[in-house]
């Protein structure tokens, strides 16, 4: 049972890329989202979904998508890196309205 | 709006004295309430949980927090701290049915030896 694996772990992006910051739950969580963490701010919520094909806006959505077609996976794309977005990304799941579990994060930097 | 505060951006503690964490919450229902700790470079671990019930909580690692509904706060506490301690903390809010946290913005604990 691994839990919430991120994938990769690092990453370093030249401003305008785009990419897709994985994530893989095998706990049947219906509940996913993304958080990013910047100095100084704490976590705040990108997107979230409650369940396969259901996706919503979070805190900050602006610059990423996400879609939901598994349980299992829900991937955050970054449509055109910018500076801005340089942080670290952390995916959880949860069984809904309860604890959740955090991936290990994804430390990305946008040049 | 829902928010969570956490008053002190830095604290340094003494190995073996206590430490109480501060965390000040707004929400209009009854709040889910945790404590994570992350350690550098590391992802965030839960310390504990509040959803109902029994007002002082038990953690891991010899971390409670009690809940105040007359105070909005749920501070962390623990009665003797060790080197490993030594991370920062985050405070959140569970803001709906779906799992949505709100964090605070997070204390820094260094412990002196």
């Amino acid at each position: 049972n691994a839990g919430v694996t991120q994938t990769p772990k690092f990453q370093v992006l030249k401003t305008g890329q785009s990419m897709t910051l994985q994530c893989a739950q095998d706990m049947n969580h219906e509940y996913m989202s993304w958080y990013r963490q910047d100095p100084g701010m704490g976590l705040r919520l990108i997107h979230y979904s409650v369940g396969a094909g259901i996706t919503d806006q979070g805190e900050v959505p602006n610059g990423y998508n996400v879609s939901r077609s598994t349980t299992e996976d829900f991937p955050l794309r970054l449509l055109s890196a910018a500076p801005s977005q340089t942080s670290v990304y952390f995916c959880a799941s949860s069984p809904g309205g309860r604890q959740a579990f955090f991936g290990q994060g994804t430390r990305l930097t946008v040049v | 709006a829902q928010s969570v505060t956490q008053p002190d951006i830095h604290i340094t503690v003494s190995e073996g004295a206590s430490l109480e964490l501060r965390c000040n919450y707004s929400y209009g229902a009854t709040p889910y309430l945790f404590w994570y700790v992350q350690s550098p470079g590391q992802g965030l671990q839960l310390l504990l949980k509040y959803f109902s019930g029994d007002t002082l909580v038990q953690g891991i690692k010899g971390f409670e927090a009690e809940f105040k509904r007359s105070q909005s706060s749920f501070n962390l506490r623990k009665p003797s701290v060790h080197w490993s301690d030594a991370a920062e903390y985050f405070c959140a809010v569970g803001a709906g049915s779906q799992g949505n946290l709100i964090f605070g913005k997070g204390t820094k604990l260094s412990v002196k030896p």
